[in-house]
């Protein structure tokens, strides 16, 4: 149980053009959504946590309006990356948190490279 | 503000060997949970273990064993009798309670294991 998909799994774009990476719990309701992003031989880090039904929290340094989250379902939270420029190229993340988790459960999604020419 | 160290950066062992990953960590909690999480080359994150700031005991669950000691602040982790399939990048991580609790990661050590 607990499976977190992620789609696409790659995905190479333009610059200036927007990308949405989905992130999908398969088996179970997700009341949180987190978002990290990781840059090649570095950690992960976290952009941002969403709730369903309400307005995503950003980290500090992260922009809002071009890293756009929806999470409009229990079962759904898309990331949305606006005008792409080649810095945003990264490895995307996202987990999930069930309705019925402890808040120190996280389940993981295997992840979106996104490569932007 | 929480904080994770892993200030080993790369380790290369040879198969069989014994590997321990330090891990460092700082919180102003008494609450917190702290993790292991292997990276191998896919990217896919895989949960190694959890353990909370009031279970001091060390874990054993096979080739793996965690060391957790509060008074210097780590959770070390040991691989015994490394295999090649153990190569990948191993993050330490730190989690303290709250509605919204978020994970900080540590910046990872990436083991090669050769054989």
């Amino acid at each position: 149980g607990a499976v977190v998909s992620q789609h696409p799994s790659w995905v190479i774009c333009k610059s200036g053009t927007s990308v949405k990476i989905e992130c999908r719990s398969l088996d179970f309701q997700a009341t949180t959504m987190f978002w990290y992003r990781q840059f090649p031989k570095q950690s992960l880090m976290l952009m941002a946590t969403s709730n369903e039904g309400s307005k995503a929290t950003y980290e500090q340094g992260v922009e809002k309006d071009k890293f756009l989250i929806n999470h409009a379902s229990l079962t759904l939270s898309t990331l949305t990356v606006t005008s792409a420029h080649p810095e945003d190229s990264s490895f995307y993340i996202c987990s999930a948190r069930g309705i019925y988790s402890s808040y120190n459960e996280q389940f993981f999604g295997p992840g979106t490279r996104l490569t932007v020419l | 503000a929480q904080k994770v160290t892993q200030a080993q950066t790369e380790i290369s062992v040879v198969e069989k060997e014994d590997v321990t990953l330090d891990c460092v960590y700082e919180t102003r909690d008494t609450t917190y949970y702290l993790f292991w999480y292997k990276q191998p080359p896919s990217g896919e994150l895989v949960f190694l273990i959890r353990r909370n700031s009031f279970d001091e005991q060390n874990e054993i669950s096979g080739r793996y064993s965690w060391n957790f000691q509060k008074s210097t602040s780590s959770f070390n982790f040991t691989i015994t009798a490394s295999q090649v399939v153990d190569s990948a990048v191993y993050f330490c991580a730190l989690m303290e309670p709250g509605a919204n609790s978020k994970l900080t990661f540590g910046k990872g050590i990436t083991l090669s294991v050769r054989p």
